[in-house]
């Protein structure tokens, strides 16, 4: 079947660091993956989506390579900011989402 | 602003009532999905609407839930005899090809 599994947070960095949020899934078919960002108080948002193997998405300084041999989208930043603390899912298509990770950036 | 807007954004019920949350969602929009998330969660797809017709189910989805989308335009979902297990958040989504635009959710509270 399908699902989605993302690395448990809390992910607390200090401003300018190097972030990571891994997500691996399992999938039957080659469906699209995607990054949603939730702020605090705010709705979810799409944050960058590949729709096939090595697609990269990018938006906002995040990517995320859609990587079939090891079945992952990591979500990375090289320089987070303050203002990137939210929670991040990982989704796979429209009906699988991991958890989510909350990020905390310190300044 | 014409984003995916949802009605009540709060509602606190007694246990045994049933309650209605509504979607509106980004017009021109095909598609419309409804989701359930409760604190520390990802959303959980419930059921989704192509136009009028609804095309799929979660097993999550009892019989004590219904959904309509009666002229494709907007959306009701239906809780029947609510029970303390179904606080949560019901988010609704909308979407005409693969980019789904969330509505900010109807916290249900079931006391």
């Amino acid at each position: 079947g399908n699902s989605v599994t993302q690395m448990e947070g809390p992910v607390t960095l200090s401003e300018e660091a190097f972030l990571t949020i891994n997500c691996t899934y399992t999938a039957t078919g080659y469906p699209s993956l995607f990054w949603y960002v939730q702020y605090p108080g705010e709705g979810l948002q799409l944050l960058l989506k590949a729709t096939k193997a090595d697609d990269k998405g990018s938006n906002k300084g995040f990517e995320a390579t859609y990587r079939k041999e090891t079945t992952s989208f990591h979500l990375e930043k090289g320089s987070v900011q303050v203002s990137d603390s939210a929670v991040y899912f990982c989704a796979l298509s429209e009906f699988y989402f991991g958890s989510g990770t909350k990020l905390n950036v310190k300044p | 602003d014409t984003g995916v807007s949802q009605d009540p954004r709060h509602k606190i019920t007694k246990r045994g009532q049933n309650v209605t949350f509504r979607c509106d969602p980004i017009s021109e929009h095909n598609r419309l999905y409804w989701y359930r998330q409760t604190l520390g969660q990802g959303p959980e797809f419930l059921t989704y609407f192509q136009n009028e017709a609804q095309l799929e189910k979660s097993r999550l989805l009892s019989d004590r839930f219904s959904a309509e989308r009666p002229k494709g335009s907007f959306s009701t979902l239906e809780i029947q005899r609510t029970e303390q297990g179904d606080s949560a958040m019901y988010l609704c989504a909308s979407s005409s090809w693969d980019t789904i635009y969330f509505g900010e959710g109807s916290w249900l509270t079931v006391v």
